[in-house]
């Protein structure tokens, strides 16, 4: 498996630009993870879907953030509009219940954004 | 206060040193225990997975938990370079359910 693949690895744009992050979870995983890492406040989880089905959107730190997750092999992370505190680390993860270490979520390599 | 401390180090340790990593929880509700790797500029990588009390090894690697003191641990032996990495706790209640991360101990293994 290819494992969950993250587009695009960095990404650059200027204040006020719209910016879209990219996620493809592992085939046959049910839940899906954005999170935001950056030195200041670690690891933070933004949203997660389980089956497609937004479950739980309290870490979207506000309305410019919005995510979907169309289908099972595809979410999308969408910034409208950017500001410079947005630049972070953005990493998607997946994970599949009835597994012998069930909940254990497999992370993507991340997209680097700054926001000038 | 926050669900999961974890001291942030960094920590340097000498090649071969016995490593301690620790972090502290307050919600009794959560039954499953991780701790995950994070080389830089990589995303976060299971390294182990423990459900409920007790111990688990796994080569150089021992986890331990003691719900009792809402206290986790992650021992690494014989230290080598190449686990220069952050050590992040994550803790959840149920499998089903969002992980709680510590904010990482900055680990360096000195040659």
């Amino acid at each position: 498996d290819a494992g969950v693949i993250q587009s695009p690895r960095h990404e650059v744009t200027e204040m006020g630009q719209e910016v879209t992050l990219r996620c493809k979870p592992i085939s046959g995983h049910d839940y899906l993870f954005w999170y935001r890492q950056t030195m200041m406040r670690g690891l933070e989880l933004l949203i997660y879907f389980n089956n497609n089905v937004p479950i739980d959107d309290s870490g979207m730190p506000e309305d410019r953030f919005s995510a979907k997750m169309p289908n099972a092999s595809f979410s999308t992370l969408k910034i409208q509009p950017s500001e410079p505190r947005d630049s972070a680390v953005y990493f998607c993860a997946s994970s599949q219940l009835g597994t012998s270490e069930p909940g254990t979520q497999y992370f993507g390599p991340g997209t680097r954004l700054t926001v000038l | 206060q926050k669900e999961v401390e974890q001291d942030p180090g960094p920590l340097s340790v000498p090649e071969g040193a016995i490593v301690s990593l620790n972090c502290t929880y307050s919600n009794s509700a959560f039954q499953y225990f991780m701790w995950y790797r994070q080389y830089s500029r990589k995303g976060p990588e299971l390294l182990m997975y423990t459900y409920s009390s007790g111990n688990k090894e796994d080569g150089r690697f021992t986890a331990q938990v003691d719900k009792s003191s809402k206290y986790i641990s992650l021992f690494i032996r014989d230290s080598q370079p190449s686990d220069s990495a952050t050590y992040l706790c994550a803790l959840s209640r149920s499998s089903g359910d969002k992980l709680t991360f510590g904010t990482g101990t900055r680990l360096a293994v000195r040659p």
